[in-house]
């Protein structure tokens, strides 16, 4: 079965510091996402990305972020300046057509620590 | 703005017992409708998901959840629970337009002992 890949799994950084979280998506899909979970807490949109753009966001996705699908195939979410707030485990989704009759296919995600 | 709302935070449960999970929604319009589940340490795989159609809806590993959309919600059940079932449940909710986000309710942990 075709998954989204994650890369790394965990990351640990220094607060101030630039991170880029990477994610594969599945190949035929054309939608992208992603997500971050707090510990203990639910998990939160962050961003979607369709025809090489934002198509929504939350208010979570301030100017600290930014997202590209530099390649075709990976797909990137920047934090500019991170914040102990930042830490998270960090999901990347996508799915495939107009109304999600695929669902949304999730990446096993990248715990973000920043110390 | 669309919520979701998951009334047990926490259920604990014998093996064998059967189990019930509260999800409610707020949005007027046509939704899709999911179940997650995440177990210890692993990331998010999808149970069951609900478009159109039958408003009972059979998932992986014996789960079902029913549409019912007068009380706009879509409770998950499972008759019987295994040692196996232990982690954390999440239902979602997207408005059946292109490109829309997954809105998640907090989750529910369960756990059974066996």
């Amino acid at each position: 079965e075709p998954e989204v890949t994650q890369t790394p799994s965990h990351q640990v950084t220094q607060m101030g510091q630039e991170v880029i979280l990477r994610c594969v998506p599945i190949s035929n899909h054309l939608y992208f996402y992603w997500y971050r979970q707090i510990l203990g807490q639910k998990v939160e949109f962050l961003v979607s990305f369709y025809n090489n753009e934002i198509s929504e966001k939350s208010e979570i996705f301030d100017d600290q972020f930014s997202v590209e699908r530099p390649d075709g195939s990976n797909f990137t979410l920047k934090i500019r300046s991170t914040k102990l707030e930042d830490s998270a485990m960090y999901f990347c989704a996508s799915r495939a057509d107009r109304t999600g009759n695929y669902g949304y296919t999730f990446g096993s995600g990248t715990r973000l620590t920043v110390v | 703005a669309q919520s979701v709302s998951q009334h047990n935070h926490h259920v604990i449960l014998s093996e064998a017992a059967s189990l019930e999970l509260g999800c409610n929604y707020s949005y007027g319009g046509t939704v899709n409708l999911f179940w997650y589940v995440q177990y210890p340490g692993q990331h998010l795989q999808l149970l069951l998901k609900y478009f159109s159609g039958d408003p009972l809806v059979k998932g992986i590993k014996g789960f079902e959840a029913e549409f019912i959309k007068s009380k706009f919600s879509f409770n998950l059940r499972k008759p019987s629970v295994q040692w196996s079932d232990t982690a954390e449940y999440f239902c979602a909710v997207s408005p059946n337009q292109a490109g829309t986000a997954l809105i998640f309710g907090k989750g529910t942990t369960l756990s059974v002992s066996s």
